[in-house]
C-alpha cells in the first residue's frame, strides 16, 4: 500500500527556519516525481515545490530562494527546508507524489500544520 | 504563475448535472493535455477524480467527467449526490511547474 506520512510542522517565528519530511512506503520516491503542496487556512491549493526523478527541482515564485526540496533515496523520504519564514508561509503542507503522467498527484499525505507567527 | 480561474460556487439538487469550468492560458491548460481535478472534503487531504483531462483513476466513480476546449477545462459532475459536496480543484503542468485552480464550492440543495 503506497502512503506518505508528513511531519516536522509546528510554530515558528518569522524569519526561523523548518524542515519538513515526508515518509513515503510502497513506493520509491527515487523513481517519480513529487512535490509539496500547501493550502492556507480557509484557502485553496497552491503549488509549491517539485523534485523529478532525474533530481531537477523547481519552485513557486513565492517561495523561490527561501524553500528547498530534497529527497533521501535511502530512506524513501521527501523533504522540504524552509528558511526566511513569512507569516503568509502559514499553511497545511501536503506532499504527493506523482501520477503516471505528468498530469497528476496521487496519493497525498494527511498533511503538515506550519504556522509563522511571533 | 497566476492561479488559474474557476467559479467560487456552484450548486445543484439531487440527481442533477453540473459543471465547473477552469480556465487558464495558453502557457498552461491550453498547452498540454494535463490537467487534473481534486475533491477535498474539510478537514482531509485531497483526492484526485481526473487526470490528463478526461481520464479518470480505477475506483473513481463515472459520475465525474472532464473535458477541454482551448484555454478552459471543464469538470462535469452528473447525477450530483450529497457526498459530492465539497470542494474541487483544477491543475495543470506548465511546463516543469504546477499551478492550481482557485477552487470550487459544490453545494448540493
Amino acid at each position: 500500500e503506497v502512503q506518505l506520512v508528513e511531519s516536522g510542522g509546528g510554530l515558528i517565528q518569522p524569519g526561523g527556519s523548518l524542515r519538513l519530511s515526508c515518509a513515503t512506503s510502497g513506493f520509491t520516491v527515487s523513481g517519480t516525481y513529487m512535490s509539496w503542496v500547501r493550502q492556507a487556512p480557509g484557502k485553496g491549493l497552491e503549488w509549491v515545490s517539485v523534485i523529478y526523478s532525474g533530481g531537477s527541482t523547481y519552485y513557486a515564485d513565492s517561495v523561490k530562494g527561501r524553500f528547498t526540496i530534497s529527497r533521501n533515496n535511502s530512506k524513501n523520504t521527501l523533504y522540504l527546508q524552509m528558511n526566511s519564514l513569512r507569516a503568509e508561509d502559514t499553511a497545511v503542507y501536503y506532499c504527493a507524489r506523482g501520477g503516471r503522467t505528468l498530469s497528476w498527484f496521487d496519493p497525498w499525505g494527511q498533511g503538515t500544520l506550519v504556522t509563522v507567527s511571533s | 504563475q497566476s492561479a488559474l480561474t474557476q467559479p467560487a460556487s456552484v450548486s445543484g439538487s439531487p440527481g442533477q448535472s453540473i459543471t465547473i469550468s477552469c480556465t487558464g492560458t495558453s502557457s498552461d491548460v491550453g498547452a498540454y493535455n494535463y490537467v487534473s481535478w481534486y475533491q477535498q472534503h474539510p478537514g482531509k487531504a485531497p483526492k484526485i477524480i481526473i487526470y490528463d483531462v478526461s481520464d479518470r483513476p480505477s475506483g473513481v466513480s463515472n459520475r465525474f467527467s472532464g473535458s477541454k476546449s482551448g484555454n478552459t477545462a471543464s469538470l462535469t459532475i452528473s447525477g450530483l449526490q450529497a457526498e459530492d459536496e465539497a470542494d474541487y480543484y483544477c491543475s495543470s503542468y506548465t511546463s516543469i511547474t504546477y499551478v492550481f485552480g482557485t477552487g470550487t464550492k459544490v453545494t448540493v440543495l
